[in-house]
């Protein structure tokens, strides 16, 4: 248990189509993070809350990318108009004491 | 351009040995550093982390050193496990051009500890 739950783990989608993934923290935090890993390299960030306002954007997220926080809880991130260079991994976090608490992401595939 | 580089993509390592993975970084306002630790399919996990005010971390069986002058960490791990064979990721963060926590990451270092 990462503290962060991710939903769906796995995901194949048409090119095309529209995905939507979602972030449950366990606990409430004022912050949550965005961020998406390609293979072969690290964790690349693409927005963040503060409660409900985004206050940050990557240039990574295109027009076709949308993050909401409506409660300042859970968030969702939904990707229209899928790419085949959308697949990667998409990483939930939250600040901790020391560090960041990642979920265990959700895996996109673009066919 | 890469703010944060690690330079060596594996290291291979026999199981009692010291694991050393390093790590550069370009941006001196960066002043909080981590190293997470991840398996296939999984999240990253936060291992350990060290402020710029500090030159040591220590956790167990893990060390973190910075070095500062040279935009330099490295994290130690003795001894290597199998179980430690993993891809090491280290990240920085700052208040560096208005962002405030987000990590940049490394692209990662795989160990092999093999038995």
């Amino acid at each position: 248990d990462t503290g962060v739950s991710q939903d769906p783990r796995h995901k194949i989608t048409k090119r095309g189509q529209n995905v939507t993934f979602r972030c449950d923290p366990i606990s409430e935090h004022n912050r949550l993070y965005w961020y998406r890993q390609t293979l072969g390299q690290g964790p690349e960030f693409l927005t963040y809350f503060q409660n409900e306002a985004q206050l940050e954007k990557s240039r990574l997220l295109s027009d076709r990318f949308s993050a909401e926080r409506p409660k300042g809880s859970f968030s969702t991130l939904e990707i229209q108009r899928t790419e085949q260079g959308d697949s990667a991994m998409y990483l939930c976090a939250i600040p901790k004491s020391h560090g960041y608490t990642f979920g265990s992401g959700t895996r996109l595939t673009v066919v | 351009d890469q703010q944060v580089k690690q330079n060596s993509p594996s290291l291979s390592v026999q199981e009692g040995r010291i694991s050393i993975l390093n790590c550069d970084y370009t941006n001196s306002m960066f002043d909080y550093f981590l190293w997470y630790k991840k398996y296939p399919a999984e999240g990253p996990t936060f291992l350990i982390s060290i402020s710029s005010i500090k030159d040591k971390n220590e956790d167990g069986r893990f060390t973190v050193f910075l070095n500062k002058s040279a935009k330099h960490l490295s994290l130690h791990i003795v001894p290597s496990q199998p179980g430690d064979s993993a891809v090491y990721f280290c990240a920085a963060s700052g208040d560096y051009g208005g962002s405030q926590g987000n990590l940049i990451f490394g692209k990662g270092t795989k160990l092999s500890v093999k038995p």
